[in-house]
């Protein structure tokens, strides 16, 4: 069975930018989180999606945003990339809104300068 | 919000069994207790949770006290491949979920 997908491995955008990250849930999870890991810090809760909507929502700008796909694949969203956005962004997928057993990702490591 | 706190470092020898304690004093009750590994590069990996009392799977227990405001992984008998850096997380769902800073374990022969 295939783990949870991300992509792409690596982002380097610029200050100002816009960046894309995608996210593919192992085949039958519905719930979708999305974590930021900033160098040196611990995992920080961006968004939950769960059946194509937005769960809940971590302590960042509006500038974070997000989607869930009806296939339940997601897609984070951030704007006016700042130097400081620069982390690893790691995905996991659960049954149907069930914290505990989250399976991540590899993540996608942003770059932003 | 419930805020964990965990000591952000420990070291062990390998065969020794290891406790990594987590403190949750505004846990509220609806809230589960949960425990990842993540090695270097990778995404966490799930270990154990629980609610309350203890809980035992085949590579870890997790012991919670009745007033649940803090919680302890217990690893029996670790070996090198046990370093790596331990997060407690608590939340429920529809709830917040708090991440704590991580444990590093470090396991020396």
């Amino acid at each position: 069975e295939a783990g949870v997908t991300q992509s792409p491995t690596h982002l380097i955008k610029t200050r100002g930018q816009q960046a894309t990250l995608r996210c593919s849930p192992i085949s039958g999870h519905t719930s979708v989180y999305w974590y930021q890991q900033a160098l040196g810090l611990g995992l920080q809760f961006l968004l939950w999606y769960d059946e194509g909507e937005e769960r809940n929502r971590g302590n960042f700008p509006p500038r974070f945003s997000g989607r869930q796909f009806p296939n339940y694949s997601s897609e984070l969203n951030v704007n006016a990339l700042e130097l400081e956005d620069s982390a690893l962004y790691l995905c996991a997928s659960s049954f149907g809104g069930q914290v505990g057993e989250q399976y991540f990702g590899p993540g996608t490591r942003l770059t932003v300068t | 919000l419930a805020k964990t706190t965990q000591p952000i470092s420990m070291d062990s020898y390998e065969g020794q069994e290891v406790n990594i304690t987590c403190s949750h004093n505004n846990i509220a009750t609806n809230d589960y207790i949960t425990w990842y590994q993540q090695f270097p590069s990778q995404g966490p990996r799930f270990i154990i949770q629980g609610y309350k009392t203890k809980v035992t799977n085949e590579v870890a227990s997790l012991f919670i006290p009745a007033d649940r405001k803090s919680s302890t992984l217990s690893l029996p008998r670790v070996s090198l491949s046990d370093t790596a850096v331990y997060y407690c997380l608590v939340g429920a769902p529809k709830g917040k979920l708090i991440f704590g800073q991580g444990t590093t374990l470090q396991v020396k022969p």
